[in-house]
């Protein structure tokens, strides 16, 4: 079955303080694994998209990276507006074709104290 | 719209009754998905349309849900006689193909409380 991981369910770090968070997961085929950002009452806002083993991109304070088997998001001198839940998401190679449909997982919690 | 636009933003019913939420997906995108999110759950897969076909139902929870598109655009949920653990945020998500490696953007949700 597949499935998608994420730790820790939350993490507070100091401004400044850099840390990663990890998203480990298990796919049939993996076609595409997405990072979003999702603040409190609002929809997910998308980030990334990794595709193969290797992959790295990047963006202001924010760097995701995928293996094999997880992604990390690492989040260099963070800021308090940095504070929100980051979801990851697996895209799966279906059996009768690629519905785009997403597995997400259960998100990390991060807070940024000043 | 510059958006994934989704109605009511709150909804707040009685069991049994039904309701119906509202997707306007971001225009020339093709691929539409239903997502639910309950308190402290992650993202829950409900259904993808391409154009007006569901290809993918796999995640409806019941028969009670049902959903339907128009005109490759608009899609509507409808949950019949709602139960309390129908309450959750339901996420609606357009991209501009179903297939392939493109990423989905998500409206702001429809919070359904049933009381």
């Amino acid at each position: 079955e597949d499935q998608v991981t994420q730790s820790p369910e939350a993490l507070r770090l100091q401004e400044g303080e850099s840390s990663s968070l990890n998203c480990s997961y298990t796919v049939s085929g993996l076609r595409g694994l997405f990072w979003y950002r999702q603040d409190p009452g609002k929809g997910p806002e998308f980030l990334f998209t990794l595709y193969s083993a290797g992959e790295e991109k990047e963006k202001e304070r924010l760097k995701a990276t995928l293996t094999k088997k997880e992604s990390f998001l690492h989040i260099t001198a963070p800021k308090p507006e940095d504070s929100a839940t980051y979801l990851c998401a697996v895209q799966a190679k279906g059996r009768s074709g690629n519905t785009g449909k997403l597995i997400f997982g259960q998100g990390t919690t991060l807070q940024v104290k000043p | 719209g510059a958006g994934v636009s989704q109605s009511p933003s709150n909804k707040v019913t009685e069991k049994g009754k039904d309701v119906e939420l509202r997707c306007d997906p971001i225009s020339g995108h093709t691929a539409l998905y239903w997502y639910r999110q309950s308190l402290g759950q992650g993202l829950e897969f409900l259904i993808y349309f391409q154009g007006n076909s569901a290809p993918d139902k796999s995640g409806l929870p019941s028969d009670r849900f049902s959903a339907e598109r128009t005109g490759g655009s608009v899609s509507t949920l409808t949950i019949q006689r709602t139960q309390q653990e129908d309450s959750a945020v339901y996420l609606c998500a357009s991209s501009v193909v179903g297939s392939g490696n493109t990423e989905a953007f998500f409206g702001q949700g429809t919070r359904l409380t049933v009381v």
